[in-house]
């Protein structure tokens, strides 16, 4: 079990918005920034948001991120088809003292 | 731009050692405002943080790895390296290395990854 909990799979139309929720507790996500990676098939996962909610270069301003509490959300606007990808979001757990990752959400754009 | 590159052996047996290398191309290794991962994904499942360590050589673990983890760091040739004991089939994965910002939590960027498989 993963110490970030996401929800298994997540769907919508192409042009809609997508939530993907990160769900984790005082000592990782309350504690420290969260960071988002986007996975296509067959890549290796991309860094999508840093800092809870900035975007390294090239990243396009539909995806944003952002944090509240022990809880962090991605979301996705104007969806397209190559955003069909599994999407992780990652912390620090201060009592772990380790890294630590969701366990993937996987986005299907109908 | 920074790159890395996983390097090492698609195929092990249970019980044997694990021995992967990271080279680092376009930027050094010997830089104080970074980490150098790596983590594991297992076919079909999610990402699993194993270790960082440090230019220094300072390092840390998963606890759940930490027992058969050793991440060690070679400045002369902007490489690092991961050593894992007692491998099984559990430990059947893509191996990927990641450079980690010491003082936030994101990596960026990241190896292609490499596959290990553990059998018999």
């Amino acid at each position: 079990q993963s110490v970030l909990t996401q929800p298994p799979s997540v769907s919508a139309a192409p042009g809609q918005k997508v939530t993907i929720s990160c769900s984790g507790s005082s000592s990782n996500i309350g504690a420290t920034y969260v960071s988002w990676y986007q996975q296509l098939p067959g890549a290796a996962p991309k860094l999508l948001i840093y800092e809870n909610n900035k975007r390294p270069s090239g990243i396009p301003d539909r995806f944003s991120g952002s944090k509240s509490g022990t809880s962090a959300t991605l979301a996705v606007t104007g969806l397209q088809t190559g955003d069909e990808a599994d999407y992780y979001c990652g912390t620090w757990d201060v009592s772990l003292r380790t890294d630590v990752f969701g366990g993937g959400t996987k986005l299907t754009v109908l | 731009q920074v790159q890395l590159q996983e390097s090492g052996p698609g195929l092990g047996k249970p019980s044997e050692t694990l021995s992967l290398t990271c080279t680092v191309s376009g930027g050094s290794i010997n830089n104080r405002d970074y980490y150098w991962g790596w983590i594991r994904q297992p076919p079909g499942k999610g990402l699993e943080f194993i270790g960082g360590v440090y230019y220094s050589g300072d390092t840390y673990y998963n606890p759940s790895l930490k027992s058969r983890v050793t991440l060690s760091v070679d400045t002369s040739k902007n490489q690092f390296s991961l050593s894992l004991t007692s491998v099984t089939a559990a430990d059947t994965a893509v191996y990927y290395c990641a450079r980690r910002r010491a003082d936030l939590n994101w990596f960026d960027p990241w190896g292609q990854g490499t596959l290990v498989t553990v059998s018999s």
